[in-house]
């Protein structure tokens, strides 16, 4: 896990409120992910970014989600208006570029609570 | 797209014993299997994984078998010690689309008992 950079660790939402969730991958990588861990399951992919570019956001709910992988800075994964049901643990994960971009590397996650 | 079943749910067993998690996935054209171990509290972490064009890959106590005829993959840990309790993870790389994303099994709850 050591590289990849998630923040806040711990975040509480009221309902309503907006959850937005950082992530600097590991140094030489360029290709981010972020997966949503909920109670007792497994990780679900939410979305693929590289710089500047959504590759994949197939996993993503249709509204209130949205994430971003600018130029400068690290990726955001925005929540609009969390409802309960959006209280989960947040992981994001990192790859270098080229043909070994499956091994990812996963950051420590984010535990977004809605009250 | 690829589904992920993992077994068993929860496994138990005495240290100094072998520990085997076993993973079926449905898209053939999937060639990459990691598996990742979580903690409490923490992140994935990747532990071992294989490349369909390898039948089994060994790391120390931790070794993976592939039968890409079957489709299905399994975790072997041996001489298993108190820090192997965690939730092991087995994934298989999603080939449809441009995701290159991973699926996960749901997890397998291993308990070593002193």
């Amino acid at each position: 896990n050591a590289g990849v950079m998630q923040n806040p660790r711990h975040l509480v939402r009221r309902r309503g409120q907006e959850a937005r969730l950082r992530c600097s991958p590991m140094k030489g990588h360029s290709h981010v992910y972020w997966y949503r861990q909920l109670p007792e399951e497994g990780l679900k992919f939410m979305v693929y970014l590289q710089k500047e570019n959504i590759i994949d956001e197939s996993g993503m709910p249709k509204e209130r989600f949205s994430a971003e992988f600018p130029k400068e800075g690290p990726s955001i994964l925005r929540i609009q208006q969390v409802v309960r049901g959006d209280s989960a643990a947040y992981f994001c994960a990192s790859s270098p570029p080229g043909t070994a971009r499956n091994t990812i590397y996963f950051g420590e996650g984010s535990w977004l609570t809605v009250v | 797209g690829e589904n992920v079943e993992q077994h068993p749910s929860t496994l138990s067993v005495q240290e100094g014993d072998s520990a085997v998690i076993k993973c079926t996935y449905s898209d053939s054209a999937s060639n990459y299997f990691p598996w990742y171990k979580q903690e409490l509290g923490k992140g994935p972490q990747l532990i071992i994984d294989i490349r369909s064009n390898v039948g089994e890959k060994k790391d120390q106590r931790i070794a993976v078998t592939l039968n890409k005829t079957a489709k299905h993959f399994s975790l072997h840990i041996t001489e298993t010690q108190p820090e192997d309790s965690a939730v092991y993870f087995c994934a298989a790389n999603d080939s449809g689309g441009g995701a290159d994303g991973l699926t996960f099994g749901k997890g397998t709850h291993l308990i070593i008992q002193p």
